[in-house]
């Protein structure tokens, strides 16, 4: 176990609706990265977070948003859900910006 | 865009071999390559890393290659074990300009027969 933890583990939403998703980082680390993970496919990156401010943004269009917290937990909202966005979201924990990423066991979205 | 692809979507050794998975990368600018294990509904678990100045690095049974020249990364797997039997990815990280975003492929499924 990393001590990265996510929640919730799986949820199910319409098409149009608005989702958001929480991250606690392990002890200690200041920056998180979220990612999205389709079925058969490696994840991709969504965006980072470094101590609370957006630190690099993947090809995700603005619906995808995010925030990261004074403790360095983090949350992503995703607007206007849309089919496609059905898939695994990750989130990793790191203790600088430039470390290894410990991952979360991630959150499974189902838009249906 | 630049992306990291796995040569092989599948591998199937026998318990006790040795696995070799393999990674083509072509972004040359990166520096920081990681391989990750990712078991059926689980988060990616981080094996081993390997900076851009490193040719070799190993750790407990397994040993990641790195060739600049052609661009390829392996991880090598010895005596192969059923709990070894997962999704592997290699990830490549441009570093602190790019503000430290993986690049993942697509995986190699690896299954080990008893």
């Amino acid at each position: 176990e990393t001590g990265v933890t996510q929640s919730p583990t799986h949820l199910i939403k319409t098409r149009g609706q608005q989702v958001t998703l929480r991250c606690s980082s392990q002890s200690g680390h200041n920056t998180v990265s979220w990612y999205q993970q389709a079925l058969g496919q490696g994840p991709q990156f969504i965006f980072q977070y470094y101590r609370e401010e957006e630190n690099g943004r993947g090809n995700f269009p603005p619906r995808f948003s995010g925030l990261q917290f004074p403790n360095y937990s983090s949350e992503l909202n995703v607007n206007a859900l849309e089919l496609d966005d059905s898939a695994l979201y990750l989130c990793a924990s790191s203790l600088v910006s430039y470390n290894e990423q410990f991952f979360g066991p991630g959150t499974r979205l189902t838009v249906l | 865009g630049e992306s990291v692809g796995l040569h092989l979507p599948t591998l199937s050794v026998q318990e006790g071999d040795n696995s070799i998975i393999n990674c083509a990368y072509s972004n040359s600018a990166s520096d920081y390559f990681i391989w990750y294990k990712q078991e059926s509904g689980k988060g990616p678990q981080f094996i081993i890393d390997i900076r851009s100045n490193m040719d070799k690095r190993q750790g407990q049974r397994v040993t990641v290659l790195l060739n600049k020249t052609v661009k390829h990364l392996s991880l090598q797997i010895a005596a192969t074990q059923p709990g070894d039997s997962a999704v592997y990815f290699c990830a490549e990280d441009l570093g602190e300009t790019s503000g430290s975003r993986l690049t993942f492929g697509e995986g190699t499924q690896l299954t080990v027969n008893p």
